[in-house]
């Protein structure tokens, strides 16, 4: 059974770092490409980050760009999000998803809640 | 990256049918065969429904369909059922086929009444 769960959310200072993590298992981790996507309290899904299958390729949306890394170690099955200067409006649940362009997404975790706040 | 433009809202009895209309750009929706719709209930994560446009994810019924004419990409559920209840969100690829960016619609409340 495929199975995504996240952790790392929680509450940080605007301007803040955190990394969040999505630990993977239940398939071949290494051979797919991975993404991370957000949902602001009440509001609608936004892309945030894809990564390729190896993680040679990584790609941004621009509200995030220069501010987050993702990054994966395949030998541990797990992908990052590492979240740097953060602002108010990065508040949101994130949400970890396997899949890509061919297969939608198709798998996502539960989500972690990570609040931006004074 | 602008966000796909979704009706906020849309109904229909049980029995009925319903469609949602998913309008994007030359750039996305218009300029690949890559929309996927997904269905989230309050406070769970997205479920995948449709993906490449037409084709079902695994498990879902054939109550659901998906096309797409010219920027704009649809989403019909047929024979609406109380569980068909849902938010619904299209999304599409966007930008060349070497740089990778998703868009995602503003999102329907589909009610059955």
């Amino acid at each position: 059974e495929v199975q995504l769960l996240e952790s790392g959310g929680g509450l940080v200072q605007p301007g803040g770092s955190l990394r969040l993590s999505c630990a993977a298992s239940g398939f071949t981790f290494s051979t797919y490409v991975m993404s991370w996507v957000r949902q602001a309290p009440g509001k609608g899904l936004e892309w945030v980050a894809t990564i390729s299958a190896s993680g040679g390729g990584t790609y941004y949306a621009d509200s995030v760009k220069g501010r987050f890394i993702i990054s994966r170690d395949n030998s541990k099955n797990t992908l990052y999000l590492q979240m740097n200067s953060l602002r108010a409006e990065d508040t949101a649940i994130h949400y970890c998803a396997r899949g890509d362009r061919y297969s939608g997404w198709n798998y996502w975790g539960q989500g972690t809640l990570v609040t931006v706040s004074s | 990256q602008s966000a796909l433009t979704q009706p906020p809202s849309a109904s229909g009895s049980p029995g009925q049918s319903v469609t949602i209309s998913c309008t994007g750009t030359s750039s996305d929706v218009g300029g690949y065969n890559y929309v996927s719709w997904y269905q989230q209930h309050p406070g769970k994560a997205p479920k995948l429904m449709i993906y490449e446009v037409t084709k079902r994810a695994s498990g879902v019924p054939d109550r659901f369909s998906g096309s797409k004419s010219g920027n704009t990409a649809s989403l019909t559920v047929s024979g609406l059922q109380a569980e068909d209840e849902a938010d619904y969100y299209c999304s599409s690829i966007a930008g060349s086929n070497n740089f990778v960016v998703y868009v995602f619609g503003t999102g329907t409340k589909v009610t059955v009444l």
